[in-house]
């Protein structure tokens, strides 16, 4: 089926550094998301993205839409200890049949160090 | 309440039992989804369903898993003759229409032994 290749799988920092991550696709989306999960947790959405170039920001979030419509990056400022988690790209398919269904990355561990 | 819920929140099977898990949307939500997360994966859409009816079920990965959705709001996912490839957390999902906002639920996590 249809696959989000999200990198890096993992990462270890320091507090205080930037973090970026991204996502491409072999297909063409139509919306971006980009959610965090904390364990025991369900998914909560970050930041979404509905226009190929948008760039948008939530704080210490930004994320942007690439122009192709095939990928999409999600960077932290500034990293806190909070920040810990674990960051899923999702996206809809342009074209497709059902609007509900969202493709999911590998998702990023993100581990932050005091 | 406030958010998606979801029932049991851990539930220990034996294989070949049939397990019935448990969704409630946020109050007037129409759309719901259910996924699937594997350890250490991402999450693996099953079925969505706007009110009653289920337009997508293309997720659902053997005719041992079956969902149905009552009354335009509590869903139940079924899984039967459970096998230890179902071990996962199944989350569910609900949206103030198919393209809105997904809000996940806690999950469910389930352990076939």
């Amino acid at each position: 089926g249809q696959q989000l290749n999200q990198s890096p799988q993992s990462m270890f920092i320091q507090e205080g550094e930037d973090v970026s991550m991204n996502c491409t696709s072999s297909s063409i989306f139509n919306t971006w998301l980009w959610y965090k999960q904390e364990p025991g947790e369900g998914p909560v959405l970050l930041i979404a993205l509905y226009k190929a170039g948008e760039l948008t920001s939530n704080g210490r979030l930004t994320a942007q839409f690439g122009i192709t419509r095939k990928d999409s990056f999600l960077n932290i400022s500034a990293s806190i200890p909070s920040d810990v988690g674990i960051y899923f790209c999702a996206g809809r398919l342009a074209g497709g049949t059902s609007y509900g269904k969202l493709t999911f990355g590998q998702g990023t561990i993100l581990t932050v160090h005091p | 309440g406030a958010g998606v819920s979801q029932s049991p929140s851990n539930k220990v099977t034996e294989k070949g039992k049939d397990v019935e898990l448990r969704c409630d949307p946020i109050s007037g939500h129409t759309a719901l989804y259910w996924y699937r997360q594997s350890l250490g994966q991402g999450l693996e859409f099953l079925i969505y369903f706007q009110g009653n009816s289920a337009p997508d079920k293309s997720g659902l990965p053997s005719d041992r898993f079956s969902a149905e959705r009552t009354g335009g709001s509590v869903s139940t996912l079924t899984i039967q003759r459970t096998q230890q490839e179902d071990s996962a957390v199944y989350l569910c999902a609900s949206s103030l229409g198919g393209a809105g906002t997904q809000y996940f639920g806690p999950g469910t996590r389930l352990l076939v032994l």
